[in-house]
């Protein structure tokens, strides 16, 4: 139990479109995901926490109108890169928790996005 | 400043031996300290988690220590494998649903 998946797993957009991905529980409620972002070599950094139903609270440095995210349901939450640009190019991963427990954080897969 | 220090950035082993990976961290109160394993372009795999009251975790071939006082957390594999070949981050939490913060991790080579 306890996965999570992210769609799509690549994608490549051109410099001034915008972009979606989905991160999905498949098999347990989450109330509370989180979208992280990773650059090469790089540590996973936190962009934002979504709560079902309420708005997005973002990291300190991140964007809001331009990494818009969306937890409409218990299993679904939507991130949007915006006018995206090629120092967007990383690598985005969710994470959720689930209800009642917070202890451990189960990752989707991570969606790798190159801007060109 | 609070700091997650993987003082390793990279790290090779023997085959057979037991890997010895550290976490230091600095301005934080840990509730939980979680190690997890990401392998090339994919997400992070959850394998072992330690509060602060418990000194020590095991899980097969997979040891965690935890020490408040040093604010540092140990993490073994004993027996080690090539399939053990990854990268493992070091992540605290606070408390409650707060989020995870990751330290940078520890690139692990086993050479057979």
């Amino acid at each position: 139990g306890a996965v999570v998946s992210q769609h799509p797993s690549w994608v490549i957009c051109k410099s001034g479109t915008s972009v979606k991905i989905e991160c999905r529980s498949l098999d347990f409620q989450a109330t509370t995901m989180f979208w992280y972002r990773q650059f090469p070599k790089q540590s996973l950094m936190l962009m934002a926490t979504s709560n079902e139903g309420s708005k997005a609270t973002y990291e300190q440095g991140v964007e809001k109108d331009k990494f818009l995210i969306n937890h409409a349901s218990l299993t679904l939450s939507t991130l949007t890169v915006t006018s995206a640009h090629p120092e967007d190019s990383s690598f985005y991963i969710c994470s959720a928790t689930r209800d009642g427990s917070s202890y451990e954080q189960y990752f989707g897969p991570g969606t790798r996005l190159t801007v060109t | 400043s609070q700091k997650i220090e993987q003082n390793s950035e990279a790290l090779n082993i023997q085959e057979g031996k037991t890997a010895t990976l550290t976490c230091n961290y600095t301005n934080y109160s840990p509730a939980y300290l979680q190690w997890y394993r990401q392998d090339p372009g994919r997400g992070p795999v959850f394998l072992l988690l330690i509060r602060e009251n418990e000194k020590e975790k095991r899980k097969e071939r997979l040891k965690v220590t935890f020490d408040t006082t040093l604010k540092q957390s140990l993490f073994h594999i004993t027996a080690s494998q090539p399939a053990d070949s990854a990268t493992y981050l070091c992540a605290l939490r606070n408390s409650g649903n707060t989020p995870l913060v990751f330290g940078k991790g520890t690139r692990l080579s086993v050479i057979a």
